[in-house]
């Protein structure tokens, strides 16, 4: 099992731009989320869905979005990237709420 | 915003020490997970402790809960090199949103 797997691991990125960060898992997890981790920040959660076709905003959802068009692939969109945004992003999954989080490697993400 | 806050932010101790992390928390909680993160990686999943739970063992870590106080402890026995990592507590409240993360603390191990 590859568990979750993030594309891209490094990006630079202009202000203004826009660009999708990839995330999908094999393990038939339903429950899907992105975090954001800054230093000094711990990680703050962006978006999380609980299944196909269901999303909702985390604690700082401004700038992204995202879809669950799949159970296997929850992508995050930034809009207009912004230097604000320079950060590295986590996806993780779990079974069920409740239960335990599998993580990714992570996009480290520059915007300058 | 954090729920949980470890305690201390960074410490360094002897390989072959004992290392024990806290985290306090502000509201109720279905459980309590700890996760560790080496340098330049993604996080990784130790324990999970239910909010009916005291202790919890696996391997060389021991965790604890104390729901009284809303506190955990992190202890890791007979510390290695190989331990050195950020390790962050994580709080299930039981809503949609899943875990909240405090901002974890950074253990070195000195050979």
């Amino acid at each position: 099992n590859a568990g979750v797997t993030q594309t891209p691991k490094f990006q630079v990125l202009k202000t203004g731009q826009s660009m999708t960060l990839q995330c999908a898992q094999d393990m038939n997890h339903e429950y899907m989320s992105w975090y954001r981790q800054d230093p000094g920040m711990g990680l703050r959660l962006i978006h999380y869905s609980v299944g196909a076709g269901i999303t909702d905003q985390g604690e700082v959802p401004n700038g992204y979005n995202v879809s669950r068009s799949t159970t296997e692939d929850f992508p995050l969109r930034l809009l207009l990237a912004a230097p604000s945004q320079t950060s590295v992003y986590f996806c993780a999954s779990s079974y069920s709420q409740g239960t335990n989080y599998t993580f990714g490697s992570g996009t480290r993400l520059t915007v300058v | 915003s954090q729920q949980g806050e470890e305690d201390p932010q960074a410490l360094s101790i002897q390989e072959g020490e004992n290392a024990t992390m806290n985290c306090s928390y502000k509201t109720s909680i279905n459980n309590l997970q700890w996760y560790r993160q080496n340098s330049g990686r993604g996080l990784v999943h130790l324990i999970l402790i239910r909010s009916n739970e005291r202790e919890k063992h696996s391997g060389r870590l021991r965790v604890t809960l104390d729901t009284s106080k809303k506190s955990s402890s992190l202890l890791i026995t007979a510390s290695r090199a190989a331990d050195t990592a950020s390790y962050f507590c994580a709080t299930d409240g039981g809503g949609a949103d899943g875990l909240t993360f405090g901002k974890g603390t950074h253990l070195i191990i000195q050979p």
